[in-house]
């Protein structure tokens, strides 16, 4: 099946700095989600990105489908942007998502 | 409008006993899946389902069983409860057509002692 290794494990930033977290996948793939998951539990959707860029307030993320890698950059980051962030792929459309092992991100003031 | 909602959102149970959790999907939405999320790792898929029948199954033992009903909310059954079983339960609904990408409730968290 798809592997989904997602880069760094872990993250601690100051308020205000920016970061990249990257997300490479093993084979192509018709659907591709970044979530943050807050302390709750609640998945929280940022993009559904199967390729192309978008943009969202301080979060933009770009996929790469034909090399196998999506990016989330996160600008200007908050303490509320604390909390771990995956990156899910399915193989076919409207198949189930794969997830990776997620980034926990630690943002302090 | 209502996202997806799950209940109950906290169960205990005892070793052995059986659980069964619920979801309803956002309006509109015909394909409802399950996932389950232990402590420290990404969510793992379950069952999918479309239009009441089961479109993907996971690696999961037999004892996890789900159906999707005629107003597209679902259920999620657990027999047989082992520690292990001990999760954070995910349901997440899709519109199927147009767009595949999934929203997710809140979660079960389910305890087993």
């Amino acid at each position: 099946g798809i592997q989904v290794e997602q880069s760094p494990p872990d993250l601690i930033l100051q308020e205000g700095a920016n970061s990249t977290l990257r997300c490479n996948f093993s084979d192509s793939v018709n659907n591709l989600q970044w979530f943050h998951q807050n302390p709750w539990g609640q998945l929280i959707n940022l993009f559904y990105i199967p390729s192309g860029t978008k943009q969202n307030g301080r979060l933009s993320a770009t996929t790469v489908a034909t090399e196998r890698y999506s990016l989330l950059y996160i600008s200007s980051s908050q303490t509320t942007d604390s909390g771990v962030y995956f990156c899910a792929v399915g193989h076919q459309a409207g198949t189930a998502l794969i997830f990776g092992k997620g980034t926990t991100l630690s943002v302090s003031s | 409008d209502a996202g997806v909602t799950q209940s109950p959102t906290h169960l205990i149970k005892t070793r052995g006993q059986h659980v069964t959790l619920r979801c309803s999907p956002i309006s509109g939405h015909k394909s409802v899946s399950w996932y389950q999320q232990v402590l420290g790792q990404g969510p793992q898929f379950i069952f999918q389902y479309y239009e009441k029948e089961e479109r993907g199954r996971g690696n999961f033992p037999d004892r996890f069983s789900a159906r999707q009903f005629p107003n597209y909310s679902s259920e999620l059954n657990v027999n047989a409860l082992l520690l292990g079983d001990s999760a954070l339960y995910l349901c997440a609904s899709s519109p199927w057509t147009g767009s595949f990408e999934q929203y997710f409730g809140p979660g079960t968290r389910l305890t087993v002692t």
